[in-house]
C-alpha cells in the first residue's frame, strides 16, 4: 500500500546527542515536509523540499537539519542546538509544493532525558 | 504570515449530536483542507476544498469553503464514540510563491457515549 513511513515511533536521546528521524514515502510525490507538534499548538513547519537536493527552511529551523537525496526519503536531524526538542514530529508528502492534499506520516515522538 | 483562528477549542457532546467547528483566516486562501488526528497518531485528511463557495461531504462530514475565500466550516452530524479527536483546519493563500499551508491549533471533540 502506498504512503508514508516514519522511524521510530518513540525515541529517547540525551541532552548534547543528535537524533535522526527517517521519514520515507512511496506515493511518488514531490514534495516533503517536515511539521512540529506540540501541545495546544497547530502545525509548525521545520523545512520543506519541493525536489531532490534543494530544500527550504520553514518557520522554526533552528537546531534542525535535512537531506534529500532521494525523492522517496526526507531524514531529519533533531541536533543538540535545538535547546527544546522533546515533541511530537511530523512528516508529511505532497504532488508539489504550490497545490494538492497533504498527506502525513503517523509520527515520530522524540523525549529528551 | 498568515493567522487563522479555529474555534470552538473544545466540544464535549452526547453521542448522535452534531457537531460545527469554524476556521477563519486574515488572508484569502485558495485552498482549505480539514484533518483528523487521533492521540499519538499522524493527522488524516478527510475533506479538501478548492473553490469559494464548494460545498463537500464525506460521510456524516460535510465541510464548506466559505464565499469570501476567508472562512471554512466542518459539520459532523450524528455524531459517534469514534468521531473523538482533534480536528484541523489548514489553508493555502492564494498566488505568489507562498506554498505553505496554515493551520489551526484544532478542535478537541469529546463524545459521551
Amino acid at each position: 500500500d502506498g504512503g508514508i513511513t516514519q522511524s521510530p515511533k518513540y525515541l529517547f536521546r540525551k541532552e548534547g546527542q543528535n537524533v535522526t528521524l527517517s521519514c520515507e514515502q512511496n506515493l511518488n510525490h514531490d514534495a516533503m515536509y517536515w511539521y512540529r507538534q506540540d501541545p495546544g499548538q497547530g502545525l509548525r513547519l521545520i523545512y520543506y523540499s519541493q525536489i531532490v537536493n534543494d530544500f527550504q527552511k520553514g518557520d522554526i529551523a533552528e537546531g534542525y537539519s535535512v537531506s534529500r537525496e532521494k525523492k522517496e526519503s526526507f531524514p531529519l536531524t533533531v541536533t543538540s542546538a535545538q535547546k527544546n526538542p522533546t515533541a511530537f514530529y511530523l512528516c508529511a508528502s505532497s504532488t508539489s509544493g504550490t497545490t494538492g492534499e497533504l498527506f502525513f506520516g503517523e509520527g515520530s515522538r522524540l523525549t529528551v532525558l | 504570515g498568515q493567522q487563522l483562528n479555529q474555534s470552538p477549542q473544545s466540544m464535549f457532546i452526547q453521542e448522535g449530536e452534531d457537531v460545527s467547528m469554524n476556521c477563519t483566516s486574515s488572508s484569502i486562501f485558495n485552498t482549505w483542507l480539514w484533518y483528523k488526528q487521533e492521540p499519538g497518531e499522524g493527522p488524516v485528511l478527510l475533506i479538501a476544498l478548492y473553490k469559494a463557495g464548494e460545498l463537500t461531504s464525506n460521510g456524516r462530514l460535510t465541510a464548506q469553503f466559505g464565499i469570501t475565500r476567508k472562512d471554512s466550516f466542518l459539520n459532523i452530524s450524528a455524531s459517534i464514540p469514534s468521531d473523538v479527536g482533534i480536528y484541523f483546519c489548514a489553508g493555502r493563500v492564494s498566488g505568489g510563491s507562498n506554498y505553505k499551508l496554515t493551520f489551526g491549533k484544532g478542535t478537541l471533540l469529546t463524545v459521551n457515549p
